[in-house]
């Protein structure tokens, strides 16, 4: 078990530009979500996957914002036309669906946007 | 409303000593689960402790406990010894069952600095 990877860990980007991360949850966790954190403050839901369903989107994810997850296993969450607004730490976890008690969550990427 | 609310955004404590950060939670949900998150400067979100709703027991895991008050609505977390270690920021969250996603509700955080 090597836990939950991220990728990158940061990213520097400007304005306009697109970003993409990467998510390799624990390989036999079926959930998979992604969490934004915003400096000061907790991690706020953006959204899940059940295997490579995308199940729930919160109303924090813009048009700007997608993401997947072919194949149920790792995911990808794109960003087109970065803001600074958008600057934050993008943590993204994963679990079992029935008895998980908790999620696990990666190291997260953080984006800056200059 | 808050679901999630963490009062105190910073705390001191002594080597040794133990502490203990406020959460209280708002839901209307009758079974529900309350976790504990300690995030270090590095950034990763590491769980610490969990407690059901209908969980009859305090949960304890090592110098962790959680102080459940179910009719106050508050879920404390005590950390007994504290260790230089300890210094991080801790998140309480919630996850509803009438919410199919699980997802977490996190409180804003209390920045815990251990004293040597």
């Amino acid at each position: 078990d090597t836990g939950v990877s991220q990728d990158p860990r940061h990213k520097i980007t400007k304005r306009g530009q697109n970003v993409t991360f990467r998510c390799d949850p624990i390989s036999e966790h079926n959930r998979l979500y992604w969490y934004r954190q915003t400096l000061g403050q907790g991690p706020e839901f953006l959204t899940y996957f059940q295997n490579e369903a995308q199940l729930e989107k919160s109303r924090l994810l813009s048009d700007r914002f997608s993401a997947e997850r072919p194949k149920g296993s790792f995911s990808t969450l794109e960003i087109q036309r970065t803001e600074q607004g958008d600057s934050a730490m993008y943590l993204c976890a994963s679990s079992l669906i029935a008895g998980g008690l908790e999620q696990y969550f990666g190291p997260g990427t953080r984006l800056t946007v200059t | 409303a808050q679901k999630i609310t963490q009062t105190q955004p910073g705390m001191f404590v002594q080597e040794k000593e133990a502490v203990t950060l406020d959460c209280t939670y708002d839901t209307s949900d009758q079974s529900y689960g309350l976790f504990w998150y300690k995030q270090p400067s590095s950034g990763e979100m590491i769980f610490l402790i969990y407690q059901g709703s209908y969980d009859e027991q305090n949960a304890t895991e090592g110098r962790y406990s959680l102080n459940f008050q179910k009719a106050r609505k508050s879920a404390n977390l005590v950390i007994s010894a504290s260790q230089l270690g300890d210094s991080a920021m801790y998140f309480c969250a919630m996850r509803e069952s009438m919410d199919s996603s699980y997802k977490l509700i996190f409180g804003s955080g209390t920045r815990l600095l251990v004293r040597p």
